[in-house]
């Protein structure tokens, strides 16, 4: 079965420090890996996401994810944190041929100024 | 921009009543999905619809059925409410068969089953 993990249900950070929010995978072949975030009484939106080549991803608002086959994991991260990135970020991955989405339970950020 | 409309933000209605979600895209996407929210579980797939008239089971789709008459709309129905769907709900609709495109999310609708 496929699944997605994300181990944190909170992240603390202060503003101007790094922030990472981890993701591991759990698919039968080749994974696309997709990062979501939502603000408060929002839906999703759609930051960054995997498909193969690069394992760097760089996406949108500063945030980039890195995709690490070994360790089945596709950890998002930004080099200094903001207030305004506190919000609920939600991992998704497939490899369904028609996109259908195994979302993680959610990591709720908290950057305090 | 794709935009993706619920018909409510906020719905609240009684036990036993018929409930219809309505999902509008303007971007002639294939795809169109149903999820409901639920703190700690994450996004969960109800139904998903990859054409007109097309439809295929999720992960929980028991108490629900789905609608897709044309190709903007696609609606979430519950026959019977029950409190236990008490939850967020969130359409989301992406191109045709590929995995490699993001889906792009209404803004969800929060229903309250009394």
């Amino acid at each position: 079965a496929q699944s997605v993990a994300q181990p944190e249900d909170q992240v603390n950070v202060a503003e101007g420090n790094p922030l990472t929010v981890k993701c591991t995978y759990s698919v039968s072949g080749n994974p696309y890996l997709f990062w979501y975030v939502q603000y408060p009484n929002r839906g999703l939106q759609f930051l960054l996401k995997y498909i193969t080549g690069d394992n760097l991803v760089k996406g949108s608002y500063g945030f980039e994810a890195e995709f690490n086959k070994s360790q089945t994991s596709f950890h998002l991260k930004k080099p200094s944190a903001l207030v305004s990135d506190s919000a609920l970020y939600f991992c998704a991955g497939t490899t369904d041929s028609w996109g259908k989405l195994q979302f993680g339970a959610g990591t709720q950020v908290v950057v305090t100024p | 921009d794709v935009k993706v409309t619920q018909s409510s933000r906020y719905l609240v209605k009684r036990t036993g009543e018929k409930v219809f979600l309505e999902c509008v895209q303007d971007m002639d996407h294939e795809n169109m999905f149903w999820y409901r929210q639920d703190p700690g579980l994450g996004l969960r797939l109800i139904y998903f619809s990859y054409d007109v008239k097309m439809k295929e089971k999720g992960d929980i789709p028991e108490g629900y059925s789905v609608s897709r008459e044309k190709k903007e709309r696609f609606s979430l129905i519950l026959e019977s409410a029950s409190t236990n769907q008490t939850s967020m709900y969130l359409c989301a609709s992406s191109p045709p068969r590929t995995p490699a495109y993001e889906q792009y999310f209404g803004p969800g609708t929060r229903l309250t089953v009394t």
